[in-house]
């Protein structure tokens, strides 16, 4: 009964260092995707995917990068971590109705804290 | 592009006391609307949800009706409790049918004894 999983739940970068945001679902989802929190923005789309093998960019894509080689896992890859990046990631998940249509709740994970100094 | 607003917080309230948490919205055509809710140092988990117009989505106590003519998503309870303390989201999701989400900033609703 995991659901989302994302792993580490806490990191700390130095600037310019590289890492890898992990997140599973095991719900057999099609649909996965990167949030960043910050205070007083809420929550912001960073990247999606509708499918192995399928993303596209959402509000904030910029100095992050994604791949879905399996519909279990999702990772969210910084290049080269800025402060600016300094946030609360979370990963959802959320099925795809026959129909198309919108209204699937998406399934958030517990979130990683990222602190880039 | 699709947008949520909501309300300020945090809202600080006395146990037993009637909640509301405004939210409005600006998209296209007829999203579909939620609340979601994030205890501290959890995820989020979603609360309610209305998919057309004149939908009320209720859970635990929880209202929010659907209102197209004042493109509104109001959530309101009636009688708060210590353990509804957390941070509750208004979002909309898209056209695309991809269940993407727009959220609204946030409001932290407070309770006390």
């Amino acid at each position: 009964n995991a659901g989302v999983t994302q792993t580490p739940k806490f990191q700390v970068l130095k600037t310019g260092q590289s890492m890898t945001l992990q997140c599973a679902q095991d719900m057999n989802h099609e649909y996965m995707s990167w949030y960043r929190q910050d205070p007083g923005m809420g929550l912001r789309l960073i990247h999606y995917s509708v499918g192995a093998g399928i993303t596209d960019q959402g509000e904030v894509p910029n100095g992050y990068n994604v791949s879905r080689s399996t519909t279990e896992d999702f990772p969210l890859r910084l290049l080269s971590a800025a402060p600016s990046q300094t946030s609360v990631y979370f990963c959802a998940s959320s099925y795809a109705e026959p129909s198309g249509s919108h209204n699937t709740e998406a399934f958030f994970g517990q979130g990683t804290r990222l602190t880039v100094v | 592009g699709d947008s949520v607003t909501q309300m300020e917080g945090p809202v600080t309230l006395s146990e037993e006391a009637f909640l509301t948490i405004n939210c409005t919205y600006t998209a296209t055509g007829y999203p579909s609307l939620f609340w979601y809710v994030q205890y501290p140092g959890e995820g989020l988990q979603l609360l309610l949800k209305a998919t057309k117009a004149d939908d009320k989505g209720s859970n635990k106590g929880f209202e929010a009706t659907y209102r197209k003519e004042t493109t509104s998503f109001h959530l309101e309870k009636g009688s708060v409790q210590v353990s509804d303390s957390a941070v509750y989201f208004c979002a909309l999701s898209d056209l695309s049918g991809y269940s993407t989400l727009t959220f609204g900033k946030g409001t932290m609703l407070l309770v006390s004894p």
